[in-house]
This record gives C-alpha cells, sequence and structure tokens, in this order.
C-alpha cells in the first residue's frame, strides 16, 4: 500500500516557522516528485511547490520564494515542508502530494497526504 | 500564471442525472496537462482524471474528462450518491501549477 502520512497539528505564533514532515512507504520515495499544497478554512487548494527527492531540486511558487523551504531525507523516506515569518493568513491545512514518476512525462497527484492543520492565531 | 476558471459555482441535480463541469485556462494548458480532482469534507482530495481524459486507478467509469487548449470538461454521466462533493481542476503543464477555484455538486 502506497502511503504519505503527514505531522501532526500546529500551533505557531505570527513571526514563527513551522516544519511539516511527509513519510513516504509502499513505493521507492525517490523515483517521485513530491508536491506541497495548501487550503485555507473554507478555500480552494493553493499549489506550493515541489520537490525532486533524488536530485533535491526545488520550485517554488514566487509567494512563497523568501520564505519556503523544501527538504528531504531520502535515508527516512520523508520530505519536509519549512514555512518561516508567519502570518495569520498562513493558517491552513497544508497536504504533500506524489506526482510524476521523475525522468517521465509529468502526471496528476495520485497519493496524498492526510493533511497538517497548521494555526497562526492572529 | 495560468489561470483556471471553472463553472458553474454550484451545481444542484438528482442523483442518476448527468452532471457536466467545466475548467476553462486563460492560456492554453501545454501537452493538455489537466487533472480533475474530487474533495469531500475532512478528506484530502482525490485524483480522478488526469491528461484530460484519462481515468486514475479505480476511478468509475462514469467519470471522464474531455477538452483541450483551453477549454476542458470533466462529466459524471449517471450521478451517484457519493458523488455529490467539491471538484478541481487543475493543470501541470506549465509552473506554477495552477488550480481552479472548485465547483460544488450538491443534491438538489
Amino acid at each position: 500500500q502506497v502511503h504519505l502520512v503527514q505531522s501532526g497539528a500546529e500551533v505557531k505564533k505570527p513571526g514563527a516557522s513551522v516544519k511539516v514532515s511527509c513519510k513516504a512507504s509502499g513505493y521507492s520515495f525517490i523515483d517521485y516528485y513530491v508536491h506541497w499544497v495548501r487550503q485555507a478554512p473554507g478555500q480552494g487548494l493553493e499549489w506550493m511547490g515541489w520537490i525532486n527527492p533524488s536530485s533535491d531540486d526545488t520550485d517554488y511558487v514566487q509567494k512563497f520564494q523568501d520564505r519556503l523551504t523544501m527538504t528531504r531525507d531520502t535515508s527516512i523516506s520523508t520530505a519536509y515542508m519549512e514555512l518561516s515569518s508567519l502570518r495569520s493568513d498562513d493558517t491552513a491545512i497544508y497536504y504533500c502530494a506524489r506526482a510524476g514518476n521523475i525522468g517521465s512525462v509529468p502526471d496528476g497527484f495520485d497519493i496524498w497526504g492526510q493533511g497538517t492543520m497548521v494555526t497562526v492565531p492572529s | 500564471e495560468i489561470v483556471l476558471t471553472q463553472s458553474p459555482g454550484t451545481l444542484s441535480l438528482s442523483p442518476g442525472e448527468r452532471a457536466t463541469l467545466s475548467c476553462r485556462a486563460s492560456q492554453g494548458v501545454n501537452n493538455n496537462y489537466l487533472a480533475w480532482y474530487q474533495q469531500k469534507p475532512g478528506l484530502p482530495p482525490r485524483l480522478l482524471i488526469y491528461r484530460t481524459s484519462t481515468r486514475a486507478s479505480g476511478i468509475p467509469d462514469r467519470f471522464s474528462g474531455s477538452g483541450s487548449g483551453t477549454d476542458f470538461t470533466l462529466t459524471i454521466s449517471r450521478l451517484e450518491p457519493e458523488d455529490f462533493a467539491v471538484y478541481y481542476c487543475q493543470q501541470y503543464g506549465s509552473s506554477p501549477r495552477t488550480f481552479g477555484q472548485g465547483t460544488k455538486l450538491e443534491t438538489k
């Protein structure tokens, strides 16, 4: 069974950082991109960026460029998303998702983590 | 950045009816790399369709996708009770990979 399991909910103060983990199982972690998507309460989906677990290459949405960092630890098949300088409008569910066999054509996000709620009180 | 506009915002139908959901892109989607997702409350999205018209693993054949360029459609041929949810389109042919704002499919 292919799974992505994320870390638990977080409550952070404005200006702090949060680091969410996403552990892969059931497939070769280094063979697929990991994307991060967030969803504010009652709102739609917002793509944040991806990491190539094999090469460590990343691509971020421009609005997050200066405060978003995606990393991975291949020894434990885990990807991480760290967002700094948190604001109240960063309150959202953060999802990791698997997409696209590296070296093949891009594809949709076929496996999703369960989501991590990050709350930044105003 | 490609902006995806979904219509209608809300669609009210009854089980057994046909649903047609639209997704229009502000510019052509490279290689028609467009996907559709279904999301139910409290759950992550589920991939239904990728590359415009290919059903993901385990997706019933009542779901179909079509279109090209800037206009795409998700059709549900005969609605089942479990199909009432929010549906999102996403383009992944260029960065940033963008989502539409969603169509809520509700029971009439």
